[in-house]
């Protein structure tokens, strides 16, 4: 079965643009997480989503947002891109709302200049 | 506010030794505890994860120790080998109730050398 797959897998961007990243879970999982991991501040929570429904939310400004498709696929969208949104965003997979397991992609690598 | 905190930031063991990561939580709601291991240009791995319900479980040479009452639990890796090098996260989550949000520990860069 594949995994987790993101696109881009790397992606550098001006200050003040936006961007879209795309996450395609495994096969038959239904929840998708996004994180964002930095060297100064670790792995943080995004949001989730199940059912097309955000079912939680991190601690992040209203620039980040999420949505997901019919067929199980997220994208996650940064606004007025910050130098301090520099990281590699991670998505992970969950076969349903509340599972346990969660399985990460590689992420997508995002540089602001 | 940090939730999960993991010791030591980096370790070094030899060929054949004993890794010890240590992680404390503070939320007594927290029902899952898994590990990630992590190399350089991948994302995170599940490891292995534990339930509060049990003290200890083991898959090869991989074993979480887990201390509900001190609320900490650990991962020790026996007969670390070179391959292993590797970031390691701990974690944990709330479960079902509340999606499944994880909170990550700091991570530790675990070298094994040869």
């Amino acid at each position: 079965k594949a995994g987790v797959t993101q696109t881009p897998r790397y992606l550098i961007k001006t200050r003040g643009q936006q961007v879209t990243l795309s996450c395609s879970p495994i096969s038959g999982h239904r929840s998708v997480s996004w994180y964002q991991q930095t060297p100064g501040q670790g792995l943080q929570f995004l949001f989730e989503y199940f059912s097309e429904t955000q079912r939680n939310k991190g601690n992040f400004p209203g620039r980040f947002s999420g949505r997901q498709f019919s067929n199980s696929r997220s994208e996650m969208n940064v606004s007025t891109l910050e130098l301090g949104d520099s990281a590699l965003y991670l998505c992970a997979s969950s076969l349903r709302d509340g599972s346990y397991e969660q399985y990460f992609g590689p992420g997508t690598r995002l540089t602001v200049t | 506010q940090q939730q999960v905190k993991q010791s030591p930031q980096s370790l070094i063991v030899q060929k054949g030794g004993i890794s010890i990561i240590n992680c404390a939580y503070e939320n007594t709601a927290f029902d899952y505890f898994p590990w990630y291991q992590q190399f350089p240009g991948k994302g995170p791995a599940l490891l292995i994860a534990i339930r509060p319900d049990v003290s200890e479980k083991k898959e090869g040479r991989f074993t979480i120790s887990f201390n509900k009452s001190a609320k900490q639990f650990s991962l020790h890796i026996m007969d670390s080998q070179p391959g292993d090098s590797a970031t390691y996260f701990c974690a944990a989550s709330r479960g079902e109730t509340s999606g499944s949000r994880l909170t990550f520990g700091e991570g530790t860069q675990l070298t094994v050398n040869p």
